[in-house]
């Protein structure tokens, strides 16, 4: 079975400061597809990223950064210079090719950006 | 290009009614998912369809649920009779290949069940 863990519920921070918003994974599968999906206040769940299993380089969008390491089974996302626009919650999502089309969220981040 | 849609957007009922939701994939998607979003179980997949065909309906909580996609344009889910505890907010999302693509959500339908 997959299982997605966030552990930070909650977390504010003050315009512009770098926030890191931690996911943990576990499968069983070698093939997986690990994703970041935000969710504004209008409530639409929004694509950021995808990586698969055999691609651990970094990746870098913008202020938006990924890391991904499968020795520690985490892909976190980093936000630089925080923008009260980054104000959401964020779902970490895992699917693994045996887990029959199915994405599991972790159980979201609420990102709060004070100005 | 549209996204996905979904209506009623809010959808307020009586316990034992029945409740009928509705979503329009994105042209082109041959994966169409129906997700329950609540504060206690957070995001879950109830049904997803391939090709309009119904693959995996491991999620759907009861047999009071059902979903249907007479075609590749069109999908409901439909709650009979409803209860309380139905309620939530329920996403369609499509996707062109299955879940290991991005999958675009609609905004969701918001169901309060009294």
């Amino acid at each position: 079975a997959q299982k997605v863990t966030q552990v930070q519920t909650e977390i504010s921070v003050v315009e512009k400061e770098d926030v890191t918003l931690d996911c943990v994974y576990e499968t069983r599968d070698t093939t997986y597809y690990l994703f970041w999906y935000k969710q504004p206040p209008s409530g639409e769940l929004v694509f950021l990223i995808r990586r698969n299993s055999f691609d651990e380089q970094n990746e870098i969008s913008g202020r938006y950064s990924w890391n991904f390491q499968k020795s520690t089974s985490s892909f976190n996302f980093t936000i630089t210079a925080s923008q009260v626009v980054d104000s959401a919650v964020y779902f970490c999502a895992l699917v693994a090719l045996q887990g029959a089309q199915k994405l599991v969220f972790g159980q979201g981040t609420r990102l709060t950006i004070n100005p | 290009d549209a996204g996905v849609i979904q209506s009623p957007r809010h959808e307020v009922t009586e316990m034992g009614q029945e409740v009928t939701l509705r979503c329009k994939p994105i042209s082109g998607h041959d994966y169409l998912f129906w997700y329950r979003q609540t504060m206690m179980r957070g995001l879950e997949l109830l049904i997803y369809f391939n090709n309009n065909v119904p693959i995996d309906d491991s999620g759907m909580p009861e047999d009071r649920f059902s979903a249907k996609m007479p075609n590749a344009s069109f999908s409901t889910l439909k709650i009979q009779p409803s209860e309380p505890r139905d309620s939530a907010v329920y996403f369609c999302a499509s996707s062109r290949g299955g879940a290991f693509n991005e999958q675009f959500f609609g905004p969701g339908t918001r169901l309060t069940v009294l």
